[in-house]
């Protein structure tokens, strides 16, 4: 059984420009949560999503947003971008909404901006 | 608010035990959570204890809860140099919907 995918590995992108990272869950998960992991520090919650819903944000500006598909896969878009949003972005998978018994980590997908 | 703080590094010689410590702030976690970082990788999850517990014991790991002082630590038996990554505590907070980490602790595993 596949892992959590997510596309692309690696990205660099401009200042100003707008990104869309991908994620699919491992089959039968139905919730995802978006991680920025920032080099040197540990993972800060982004969003998570659980049946195609929006069930908890985290502190971040408004240039970042996430939608859920029917088949439970995943993308997080972040507008105009800033240096300061290159970091390695995660996404986790887990059964239910809350995650209880942890989260399967993709390998991420690391975004430079310059 | 709610925070999780670990000492960002340890060195040990392998065969010895490994005691990876963290501290958090939020008094009604439920579960609590290491994970493991290679280089260039995404977070693997190693072990989790319910808030109920004391211990929870997984081949070489052992997890120990102290709900009072609000301290979890990992004790890895037997160290290997394949142990050799970045270790990160993390909590399950109030909400239910998110997990916080703490930095991670970079573990070196010496030969």
């Amino acid at each position: 059984d596949a892992g959590v995918t997510q596309s692309p590995t690696h990205l660099i992108k401009t200042r100003g420009q707008q990104v869309t990272l991908r994620c699919s869950p491992i089959s039968g998960h139905k919730s995802v949560s978006w991680y920025q992991q920032v080099l040197g520090q540990g993972p800060q919650f982004i969003f998570q999503y659980y049946e195609k819903e929006e069930r908890g944000r985290g502190n971040f500006p408004d240039r970042f947003s996430a939608r859920q598909f029917p088949n439970y896969s995943s993308e997080l878009n972040v507008n105009a971008l800033l240096l300061g949003d290159s970091a390695l972005y995660l996404c986790a998978s887990s059964l239910g909404v809350g995650g209880g018994d942890g989260y399967t980590f993709g390998s991420g997908t690391r975004l430079t901006v310059v | 608010g709610e925070d999780v703080e670990q000492s960002l590094f340890l060195s040990v010689r392998e065969g010895d035990s490994s005691v990876i410590n963290c501290t958090y702030t939020d008094s009604s976690s439920t579960y609590l959570y290491w994970y493991k970082q290679e280089p260039g990788a995404g977070l693997q999850l190693l072990t989790y204890i319910f808030s109920n517990m004391d211990m929870k014991q997984d081949q070489r790991l052992t997890v120990l809860l102290n709900k009072k002082d609000k301290h979890l630590s990992l004790r890895i038996a037997d160290t290997q140099t394949g142990d050799s990554a970045i270790y990160f505590c993390a909590e399950r907070g109030t909400g239910g919907f998110k997990t916080i980490f703490g930095a991670g602790t970079r573990l070196f595993v010496k030969a």
